[in-house]
């Protein structure tokens, strides 16, 4: 089945840095891939769609300026969190699909801490 | 936009017990998607129902679609310790092809 692998898995930065988590399909091409942001005991929250070769699409309140999105290739997207602040700390997933039909697979997302 | 409500938040069984999960939508949803997320895990694929009072089961687990399209429910029969997490839906939503999730129900099992 389909393959997302998501680097790294955790990571601690210091307030002000920026921090870079990467998305790659393993086995299959996405054109469209999806970041999340998820809180504690919380649901999934879509921030944006990564599209292939263009820009991507936030969703409302999400800030592009904040969080990078960059899809250089079919096979990989960069999430970017730019002058991250202790509120930016949060689980990032990214997930990819092989289409609407068969379900999406999610990478197994990043445990950003910000200190 | 879309929303997708899911009940019960919280769910305490005890083992062998059934459960169940609910998701109602202010929208006709045009397919639904159910997502298991382990305690401290990604989400997985479980399945997605298209057609209008669609009814598919994996062993234990039987899922049903509204015949509105606008709600699903997840029943888990003679629950399990492998069974715990949290069960989410999803349907269509944000972006391209982006999923809205339901809050999600957290399932405890006692042994």
């Amino acid at each position: 089945g389909a393959v997302v692998s998501q680097h790294p898995s955790w990571v601690i930065c210091k307030s002000g840095t920026s921090v870079k988590i990467e998305c790659r399909s393993l086995d299959f091409q996405a054109t469209t891939m999806f970041w999340y942001r998820q809180f504690p005991k919380q649901s999934l929250m879509l921030m944006a769609t990564s599209n292939e070769g263009s820009k991507a699409t936030y969703e409302q309140g999400v800030e592009k300026d904040k969080f990078l999105i960059n899809h250089a290739s079919l096979t990989l997207s960069t999430l970017t969190v730019t002058s991250a602040h202790p509120e930016d700390s949060s689980f990032y997933i990214c997930s990819a699909g092989e289409g609407a039909n068969y379900g999406y697979t999610f990478g197994s997302g990043t445990r950003l801490t910000v200190v | 936009g879309q929303q997708v409500m899911q009940i019960p938040q919280y769910q305490h069984v005890q083992e062998g017990e059934d459960f169940t999960t609910y998701c109602n939508s202010s929208t006709t949803l045009s397919n639904i998607q159910w997502y298991k997320q382990r305690p401290g895990g990604h989400p997985v694929f479980l399945i997605q129902l298209v057609k209008s009072g669609e009814v598919k089961k994996q062993k234990r687990l039987t899922f049903q679609f509204g015949e509105a399209k606008k709600n699903s429910s997840l029943h888990i029969t003679a629950t399990q310790t492998t069974d715990v997490g949290t069960y989410f839906c999803a349907g269509p939503g944000g972006g391209a092809d982006g999923l809205t999730f339901g809050k999600g129900t957290h399932l405890i099992i006692q042994p």
